[in-house]
């Protein structure tokens, strides 16, 4: 079974500094993964998503996120946060029997100081 | 197109009172799944249907049930309401067997049990 820990629960940057999530996961073979975010009171909105092909890939809102095989991650990425940013994110793995389920991490929540 | 929609929006509920919450997707998508989020443990699958005519248990079905409808519609139903059903109920569709991976999801059912 796959697994998806995300190791930050809460992360506080200020505006305009870089940002980087972490995410690691377990899968016993090629995953799909994903990052989506969730703002108050909202539902989850995909980031952006790894299937196959170039390991960085890029997203919605200037983020990206980097596939790295070797370290079982997938990090989110994004070189200057914007106030708008604060919400809660999400690192999902994908498994292909019965219709591509999905497990998610239990979230890193942003915070972001003006 | 509307996409994922829930109804309602907010329930309360007395213990043992049930309900249903609704679910309908336009995009013609073959699987649905139903999750609950609760604080600090990220989404958890209760059950999914990945097509028309199946249901399927996921990591936390007990005190649920579901039917999948017609291939738009996904009802869960809380046959006697416990204080600990009391989260916030999201659905999801995506592709499938056929598709996109990409999950998507609807605004959510607020979900109070006293």
């Amino acid at each position: 079974a796959q697994s998806v820990t995300q190791p930050d629960i809460h992360i506080t940057v200020s505006e305009g500094a870089s940002l980087e999530l972490r995410c690691n996961y377990s899968y016993g073979a090629t995953p799909y993964l994903f990052w989506y975010v969730q703002s108050p009171g909202q539902g989850l909105q995909l980031l952006l998503k790894y299937f196959s092909g170039d390991t960085l890939v890029q997203g919605i809102k200037g983020f990206e996120a980097e596939f790295k095989r070797s370290q079982s991650s997938f990090n989110l990425r994004k070189p200057s946060v914007h106030w708008s940013d604060a919400a809660e994110y999400f690192c999902a793995v994908g498994a292909r029997a019965g219709g591509y389920q999905l497990t998610f991490g239990k979230g890193t929540k942003l915070s972001v100081i003006p | 197109n509307a996409g994922v929609t829930q109804t309602p929006k907010f329930q309360v509920l007395k213990t043992g009172q049930s309900m249903t919450l609704q679910c309908a997707q336009d995009m013609n998508h073959n699987s649905m799944y139903w999750y609950r989020q609760d604080p600090g443990m990220g989404l958890r699958l209760i059950y999914y249907s990945a097509s028309e005519g199946t249901t399927d248990k996921g990591e936390v079905p007990n005190g649920y049930n579901v039917s999948r409808l017609n291939k738009r519609e996904f009802s869960l139903r809380l046959e006697s309401a416990a204080p600990s059903q009391t989260s916030v109920y999201f659905c999801a569709s995506n592709g499938g067997l056929t598709g996109d991976n990409e999950q998507f999801f609807g605004p959510g059912t607020r979900l109070t049990v006293l």
